[in-house]
């Protein structure tokens, strides 16, 4: 299996509830979040960004939530699947350069149970 | 579209070794990244490019080489391997402007003996 789910937070959920991971960031000057889904063995795939300028952004099934007062970004997934079941990170962009580098956290392990 | 292909997708090497993983992007991308990814310690950025021809260090470059020939391409290097460096590597590639939405591909899991 994949590695990269040890050592992680987990969070376990039954199928059908709503989920909410957490992340916290570290640079108050970034201007844009986003959370990946990473399945064991895949690649991270893009679930939904949120800039700066935004409190919250709903897409199909998930919401992002952005408390920059604390820094602090929420991802809520609704009526859970098993097939939600991933490792979700949160990262952010600092506006330094125009590079387009992103500042990935460690993740979160989502387990659904049936 | 094929999106981000990375070859190859399993390899094992002894210490000293070398090899080259190749990254190719079909969407026309001007940016491109080389991660690696280690247990508890999420995606660490090794180079990247900002356009062919271009390239520069990340967060942990020491030990790898990068060079994008072509825009659609883009190598990662190890000259020297050593057990440190068993990994996950993830390439990913995006957009100039606009969004920053990175797009990875499948990864390849290198361990070095």
């Amino acid at each position: 299996g994949e590695s990269v789910g040890l050592h992680l937070p987990t969070l376990s959920v039954q199928e059908g509830d709503n989920s909410i991971i957490n992340c916290a960031y570290s640079n108050s000057a970034s201007d844009y979040f986003i959370w990946y889904k990473q399945e064991s063995g895949k690649g991270p795939q893009f679930i939904i960004d949120i800039r700066s300028n935004m409190d919250k952004r709903q897409g199909q099934r998930v919401t992002v939530l952005l408390n920059k007062t604390v820094k602090h970004l929420s991802l809520q997934i609704a009526a859970t699947q098993p097939g939600d079941s991933a490792v979700y990170f949160c990262a952010e962009r600092s506006p330094r350069g125009a590079t387009n580098k992103l500042i990935f956290g460690t993740g979160t392990l989502l387990a659904v149970q049936p | 579209n094929a999106g981000v292909t990375q070859t190859p997708k399993f390899r094992v090497l002894k210490t000293g070794q070398s090899m080259t993983l190749l990254c190719a992007q079909d969407m026309n991308h001007e940016y491109m990244y080389w991660y690696r990814q280690d247990p508890g310690m999420g995606l660490r950025l090794i180079h990247y490019s900002v356009g062919e021809g271009t390239t520069a260090k990340g967060e942990v470059p020491d030990g790898y080489n990068v060079s994008r020939l072509k825009k659609q391409n883009f190598l990662l290097g190890l000259e020297s391997a050593a057990p440190s460096q068993t990994s996950v590597y993830f390439c990913a590639s995006s957009y100039s402007g606009g969004g920053y939405e990175q797009y990875f591909g499948p990864g390849t899991r290198l361990t070095v003996t």
